[in-house]
């Protein structure tokens, strides 16, 4: 139980491009959803939390305009990266939390997706 | 900067040695901390939680205990396997259960 997917796994862009990654939680419905973004060999950072049915909240010096997301429904949650530049290559992971006291209580992640702008 | 942090960035253990692996963390108001093992090119894997009203917790192979008063965080995992190679990460929670992580421990069990 509590399982998280992300669509695509590995994305390669053009510069100025528009990248949507989706996640989804497969087996509970996830009252909120986190982006994360990682370096390589670094921690993961924070980018943004997203409520169901409201708009998302950014973390300090993530630009929103720039990574939209979405989270329409309580088991899916979209992010899309616009104008990408080579410098937002990066590993982004979102990760779910459901209902309190459900099996996604706590945090759990997906797989991440990789994205690679040239 | 960091509010969550790790002691070590490597540690290297014997197949069958018993790993420890140590956080310390800088808010004392934190009431939740969550360790995950990640594993290259992969997502975070959950691997035990605990709340700040306990001072232990025990998984399969694994135990948290967590130290208040030093606001001190381990994960001690037993019988150290192969798969058990990762970069393993403590996080604590900042609030409405948003996770700041640590700089990460790299565990390579040595065969």
């Amino acid at each position: 139980g509590a399982v998280v997917s992300q669509h695509p796994s590995w994305v390669i862009c053009k510069s100025g491009t528009s990248v949507k990654i989706e996640c989804r939680s497969l087996d509970f419905q996830a009252t909120t959803m986190f982006w994360y973004r990682q370096f390589p060999k670094q921690s993961l950072m924070l980018m943004a939390t997203s409520n169901e049915g409201s708009k998302a909240t950014y973390e300090q010096g993530v630009e929103k305009d720039k990574f939209l997301i979405n989270h329409a429904s309580l088991t899916l949650s979209t992010l899309t990266v616009t104008s990408a530049h080579p410098e937002d290559s990066s590993f982004y992971i979102c990760s779910a939390r459901g209902l309190a006291g459900g099996p996604g209580e706590t945090q759990y992640f997906g797989p991440g997706t990789r994205l690679l702008v040239l | 900067g960091e509010s969550v942090g790790l002691h070590l960035p490597t540690l290297s253990v014997q197949e069958g040695d018993n790993s420890i692996i140590n956080c310390a963390y800088s808010n004392s108001a934190s009431d939740y901390f969550i360790w995950y093992k990640q594993e290259s090119g992969k997502g975070p894997q959950f691997i035990i939680d605990i709340r700040s009203n306990m001072d232990k917790r025990q998984g399969q192979r694994v135990t948290v205990l967590l130290n208040k008063t030093v606001k001190h965080l381990s994960l001690q995992i037993a019988a150290t396997q192969p798969g058990d190679s990762a970069v393993y990460f403590c996080a604590e929670n900042k609030g409405d259960y948003k996770l700041s992580f640590g700089a990460g421990t790299t565990v390579t069990v040595r065969a």
